[in-house]
Parts: structure tokens; sequence; C-alpha cells
């Protein structure tokens, strides 16, 4: 248990439907990321928020969006979904200034259909 | 942040050290050596890190060639809980992004 929770568990959606998926960090932490995972893949770097503004972002397109809210729990939203989205969306939490580790929450599927 | 290289699979008795090599041959100076693991159906799962040392925690130890371009992680003795996705990353901030591989699939064998 890394005390970072992800929800939903599972979801399914629509081609072209609309999805919020949610992120409570680890207490103390202020920094969150998000990365998807395609079946049979390594993690991928969507983006990063430290301190509600974003801190990098990956190789996703702008349909891709966050937030990060004051006490560091976080969302990620993706519009227009494709089939291709279909994944395990994980997030990651940790105190930028003073951490080696990144704790992972156990990931919401997402199945587009 | 510098490429890694990994087996596609490996396996191992239950109770036999597991040696998970990792070839980083573009490694820079400032870049650390980080392993996480990822049990089926779960979030990765940081297991240790280095820099140019050999590092041990209770979980594993960490091997890194002098040269820096290789490294292995050691699992002394593992357990079928061991079975995992294990994920060699290069990186100067282990807060910043983390690029994974394909990682090497670890299945231990009773």
């Amino acid at each position: 248990e890394t005390g970072v929770t992800q929800s939903p568990t599972h979801l399914i959606k629509t081609r072209g439907q609309q999805v919020t998926l949610r992120c409570s960090s680890q207490s103390g932490h202020n920094t969150v990321s998000w990365y998807q995972q395609a079946l049979g893949q390594g993690p991928q770097f969507i983006f990063q928020y430290y301190r509600e503004e974003e801190n990098g972002r990956g190789n996703f397109p702008p349909r891709f969006s966050g937030l990060q809210f004051p006490n560091y729990s976080s969302e990620l939203n993706v519009n227009a979904l494709e089939l291709d989205d279909s994944a395990l969306y994980l997030c990651a939490s940790s105190f930028k200034e003073d951490s080696y580790e990144q704790y992972f929450g156990p990931g919401t599927r997402l199945t587009v259909t | 942040d510098a490429k890694t290289t990994q087996p596609t699979s490996m396996d191992c008795a239950e109770g036999r050290a597991a040696n998970l090599p990792c070839n980083h041959s573009t490694i820079s100076g400032n870049e650390y050596v980080y392993w996480y693991r990822q049990i089926h159906s779960q979030g990765p799962q940081y297991i240790i890190h280095g820099l140019k040392n050999n590092e041990t925690n209770e979980m594993a130890s960490l091997i890194i060639t002098e040269d820096r371009k290789s490294s292995t992680l050691i699992l002394p003795h593992a357990t079928l809980r061991d079975t995992a996705v294990y994920y060699c990353i290069v990186s100067r901030d282990s807060s910043y992004k983390l690029i994974f591989g394909s990682g090497t699939r670890l299945l231990v064998r009773p």
C-alpha cells in the first residue's frame, strides 16, 4: 500500500466521449505525475503537476489535460476518446524537494469501445 | 535521459538468487539508475537506486559496473511473490518523469 488511491477502478466509455480520472496523493506530497500504460507495454509519461502548475508534459495531444488541487489531489481529463486511449492510467505522487521515489496508485483501467 | 536495454524475460527457482541485468551505455555522469517493479494488476513499486556505488536495502542489491554502462539487480532469495515485470530506469531527477522501457518479466518457479 502506497497511500495513493485512484478512482474509479474500471471504466468503460464510448469513442468520442469525455472521461475524468481521479487520484488522491499520499499525504505531504506536492507532485503528481500521470502515466498511460497500454497492454504489454511500460508506462508512458503524460504530464506532471507540481504545486498546482503543470511541470512538464510527454508526447500526448492537448485533449489530455489535468488539474491538481490545493489538497494535492489530481484529475486527468481526456476529451474525444479514441479506441487507442484504452489503457491503464496510473498516477504517482512524490515530494519534489526531497524524494527519490515516486509512489504509484493501483491505476484506473479505461476501456473505450 | 539515457536509454536502457533489458532482457524480455527471465526465470529462476524459488529460494535462489535472481540476477536481472540492464545495459545503459549512454548514461551521463549525473544520472542515477533506478529499479521499479510491477506486479500484475498493480502500479509500479520502487525497489532501489544508485549512482556509482553498489547499494543494498531490504528488498534487493544493486551492482553498478565501474564504467556505469550496466547494472544488475539482485533479489537474493526470490519468492513466488517476486514474479513481476522489472524496469530499469536512468534519470537525473527521480521526481520528474520516469521513462519506462518494456522491462524484464521475471517468473519465479516453485
